[in-house]
């Protein structure tokens, strides 16, 4: 299955807790890009990575929000003392090169409930 | 700020009509591409369009880049109910790194 690996698919956190998602991309590509989807609503462009590099963070909020994607294993968004306005799907897509001209292969999504 | 405004929110219809769904902005995209998306899953790339003007077709649907390339529509012949999904419109500005998306268009097709 060479397809965008999320994980976990379904996460509950409660109110402070930490939560952590993970993102393998399509072998081959080295761009990343994380979005977050609200209900009946589009995606939201959060943040753009490739290999141990932000190139565009500019959808991600300053605080408690992180995203990496180390040279060696999958990216990573983080989000510290989760609120339940964090509740959310949180979708992954990666490209071979910069995806803007080709689009993006989408994961199946982490969906987040903070409780 | 870019955005993209998708035209119906939703649309209900029976098997065998035909629809248009329309993507437009007042910014120029270098691109477009049109997803669809399923109830728990991510969306789907179903095509890309790149030239002012162009048409693509995909079976029983069809998709179209506005001249200036600031709008998009798609098109589908004869709906079936596997056609039941939500539409995303997504465009990639000029010299910027994301792209952005509509907030779709969500289609129901009744047998």
């Amino acid at each position: 299955n060479a397809g965008v690996m999320q994980n976990p698919r379904h996460l509950v956190r409660r109110r402070g807790q930490e939560a952590r998602l993970r993102c393998s991309p399509m072998k081959g590509h080295s761009h990343v890009y994380w979005y977050r989807q609200l209900p009946e609503e589009g995606l939201k462009f959060m943040v753009y990575l490739q290999k141990e590099n932000i190139i565009d963070e500019s959808g991600m909020p300053k605080e408690r929000f992180s995203a990496e994607f180390p040279k060696e294993g999958p990216s990573i968004l983080r989000i510290q003392q989760v609120v339940r306005g964090d509740s959310a799907a949180y979708f992954c897509a990666s490209s071979p090169r910069d995806g803007n001209n080709y689009g993006y292969t989408f994961g199946s999504g982490t969906r987040l409930t903070v409780v | 700020t870019q955005l993209l405004e998708q035209s119906p929110q939703f649309l209900s219809i029976q098997e065998g009509e035909n629809l248009t769904v329309y993507c437009n902005s007042s910014s120029v995209f270098s691109s477009l591409q049109w997803y669809r998306q399923e109830p728990g899953e991510g969306p789907v790339l179903l095509v890309t369009v790149v030239t002012g003007g162009e048409v693509k077709k995909l079976k029983r649907l069809t998709f179209q880049f506005g001249d200036a390339r600031k709008d998009s529509s798609l098109h589908i012949t004869a709906a079936q109910p596997g056609d039941t999904g939500l539409y995303l419109c997504a465009g990639a500005g000029t010299g910027g790194f994301k792209t952005i998306f509509g907030a779709g268009t969500r289609l129901f097709v009744k047998a």
